[in-house]
């Protein structure tokens, strides 16, 4: 079964420290994701990826950059964290059928910032 | 602006009983829908999809329904049980816009009663 890894389930930063949340997945798949999870938002897309070194912005992107430079990883970069960022942070990864498909997700980076 | 709207927050069912979770679009080039379940502190993970060729898809004790016209999706649980307990999210995709770009909704807490 695809398996999505992100590295650190729980981190805590302080305001204006650079963070990495990394994520990898097993299975091949072309399009990486980056959600962040908020009571009573639901998931907001931050960005994401459709290739090695291709990214798109999602509908949230202030304040976050990603880097691709492998099929497997997908990295979200916050340059200086702020206590608005303080969330729970989702990677995907999409199993492609024709234009479709299904997300897979990994267990999720709950952040604080303080 | 949500073009995904889950109106109900939260849900309480008895064992046993339908549950029924409701998501609502606005974004008529929407074709592609997806429901998820999450756990706390887990990932969501994948229960059903439906394209909008189709007006159902059943799989097991989950059926989603399609209502084109009314912009309208819904997810029956029959018979809910307590391991069913959990966030749902809904999910909108264009397949036709060849991005790959999933909008998630607020999510539904649904709580089944022993």
């Amino acid at each position: 079964d695809v398996k999505v890894t992100q590295s650190s389930r729980y981190l805590v930063k302080r305001t204006g420290e650079k963070v990495f949340l990394e994520c990898v997945q097993d299975m091949d798949h072309e399009n990486m994701f980056w959600y962040r999870q908020d009571p009573g938002l639901g998931l907001r897309l931050i960005y994401f990826s459709y290739d090695v070194k291709m990214k798109e912005k999602g509908d949230i992107p202030e304040g976050y950059s990603v880097s691709r430079e492998k099929k497997e990883r997908f990295s979200l970069i916050l340059e200086s964290a702020s206590t608005n960022q303080t969330s729970m942070y989702l990677c995907a990864s999409l199993r492609r059928a024709g234009n479709t498909g299904e997300l897979f997700f990994g267990e999720g980076s709950r952040l604080t910032v303080l | 602006d949500q073009q995904v709207k889950q109106n109900s927050p939260s849900l309480s069912v008895q064992e046993g009983r339908i549950s029924i979770l409701n998501c609502d679009y606005t974004n008529s080039m929407f074709d592609y829908f997806l429901w998820y379940k999450k756990y706390p502190a887990e990932g969501p993970t994948f229960l059903i999809s439906i394209s909008s060729i189709k007006d159902k898809n059943e799989d097991g004790r989950f059926t989603v329904f399609l209502n084109k016209s009314a912009k309208h999706l819904s997810l029956h649980i029959v018979p809910s049980q307590p391991g069913d307990s959990a966030v749902y999210f809904c999910a909108a995709s264009s397949s036709g816009s060849g991005t790959y770009k999933y909008i998630f909704g607020t999510g539904t807490r649904l709580k089944v009663l022993a």
